[in-house]
């Protein structure tokens, strides 16, 4: 079965430091799609950053930055210089195959201290 | 563009009453589905579409129906209110399988 764990229910960081969210996945599939969603108490889904496995680059969108171990099935997020608007909640997806849907992990509650 | 549009936002329902939830996209997206997001998980998979007429049921379809006339609607339909479907639901779309899904804002059912 393809999977999606977040291990850190919970991450707390500075204002203006960086902090790193994990995420790693399981899947037979050798082409796919990996992406980070951010949900604030508004409760909108959010993308944040898409990573296709095919590509070795890193995805980079402003201060969000990825880091992609397509071996090690590992597919961490970066913020950087965050903001009090980051605090929400993260989720990492994996395209789960035949019916299209997004798997999800549970979710990494980020809190932003000013 | 509105992108993907949900109503009603909330909606309280006694048990056994019935429902449907509201699910429009003017992105002409081929793709849409329908999730539930509970407390401490993520989001499942409740039923999908691949285009006008066509459906299929995903992870937790139980006790839900859907259908697809257009490209633009997907209404969720709620056939007898349980407490058990007490959740927040999402409306999604995509343009192609395996791309990125953009989520309408959600609507909070709470069952009595």
């Amino acid at each position: 079965a393809q999977t999606v764990t977040q291990s850190q229910p919970e991450m707390s960081v500075q204002e203006a430091e960086t902090v790193t969210l994990s995420c790693t996945y399981d899947t037979s599939e050798s082409d796919y799609y990996l992406f980070w969603y951010k949900q604030p108490p508004s409760r909108q889904m959010i993308l944040v950053i898409r990573q296709e496995a095919y590509k070795q680059q890193n995805a980079t969108e402003n201060r969000f930055s990825v880091n992609f171990q397509k071996a090690a099935k590992s597919f961490s997020l970066k913020i950087s210089d965050s903001q009090l608007g980051d605090a929400a909640m993260y989720f990492c997806a994996h395209y789960g195959g035949s019916q299209g849907n997004l798997i999800f992990g549970k979710g990494t509650k980020l809190s932003v201290k000013p | 563009n509105a992108g993907v549009t949900q109503t009603p936002k909330f909606q309280v329902l006694k048990t056994g009453q019935s429902m449907t939830l509201q699910c429009a996209q003017d992105m002409n997206h081929e793709y849409m589905s329908w999730y539930r997001q509970d407390p401490g998980m993520g989001l499942r998979l409740i039923h999908y579409s691949v285009g006008a007429g066509i459906t299929d049921q995903g992870e937790v379809p139980n006790g839900y129906n859907v259908s697809r006339s257009t490209t633009e609607d997907f209404p969720l339909r709620l056939l007898s209110a349980a407490p058990s479907q007490t959740s927040v639901y999402f409306c999604a779309s995509s343009y192609l399988l395996g791309l990125e899904q953009y989520f309408g804002p959600g609507t909070r059912l709470t069952v009595t």
